[in-house]
């Protein structure tokens, strides 16, 4: 099946550095990637839909200037922790949907353990 | 707005025991409705899924039937083997859009 693949799996930053986790389809071309943040024992939260080639669209109450999003390329989308705090610290995880629009071909990466010092 | 709520974890079983996991939901419109697994290191794969009120999803031997009228998705496996430990999200989707709501997740524990 399809795979998507999330790197770094885990990241420990210094508060006040900026991280980047990449998300990237692995045999399929994604149109559509989304961001989503899982704090302990809570649901996946969306923080972000991103478009090959356009703005990414966030949720509300996400911090567009702190959360950047770049999907440069139809197997790749890239989120920025910008200048991180220990309150970032989280699990981030994106998901890839490859073309035709439904919604149950969605897969879902790894997962990246980000903890902010 | 739309939510989520299934039952909390961890859930402890025996092997070939009998397995259900709660899900409801709220939602305006006619949301589709999935359940997720997640085993351990690996990322999120769809288990079944139903697109309207009274479908039934199934995949594994795991069956959850789409209740509008209880608005319940309840997932259900009749004899659980140790490789079913894993965590189970409820989930949907009010469009076609793919911006999932998911429930908090729940943990399978199965033992020999």
């Amino acid at each position: 099946g399809a795979v998507v693949s999330q790197h770094p799996s885990r990241v420990i930053c210094k508060s006040g550095t900026s991280v980047k986790i990449e998300c990237r389809s692995l045999d399929f071309q994604a149109t559509t990637m989304f961001w989503y943040r899982q704090f302990p024992k809570q649901s996946l939260m969306l923080m972000a839909t991103s478009n090959e080639g356009s703005k990414a669209t966030y949720e509300q109450g996400v911090e567009k200037d702190k959360f950047l999003i770049n999907h440069a390329s139809l197997t790749l989308s890239t989120l920025t922790v910008t200048s991180a705090h220990p309150e970032d610290s989280s699990f981030y995880i994106c998901s890839a949907r490859g073309g035709g629009g439904r919604t149950d071909t969605q897969y879902f990466g790894p997962g990246t353990r980000l903890t902010v010092l | 707005g739309d939510s989520v709520t299934q039952m909390e974890g961890p859930v402890t079983l025996s092997e070939e025991a009998f397995l259900t996991i709660n899900c409801t939901y709220t939602a305006t419109g006619y949301p589709s409705l999935f359940w997720y697994v997640q085993y351990p290191g690996e990322g999120l794969q769809l288990l079944l899924k139903a697109t309207k009120a009274d479908d039934k999803g199934s995949n594994k031997g795991f069956e959850a039937t789409y209740r509008k009228e209880t608005t319940s998705f309840h997932l259900e496996k009749g004899s659980v083997q140790v490789s079913d430990s894993a965590v189970y999200f409820c989930a949907l989707t009010p469009d076609s859009w793919g911006k999932f709501q998911f429930g908090a997740g729940t943990q399978v524990v199965v033992t020999p």
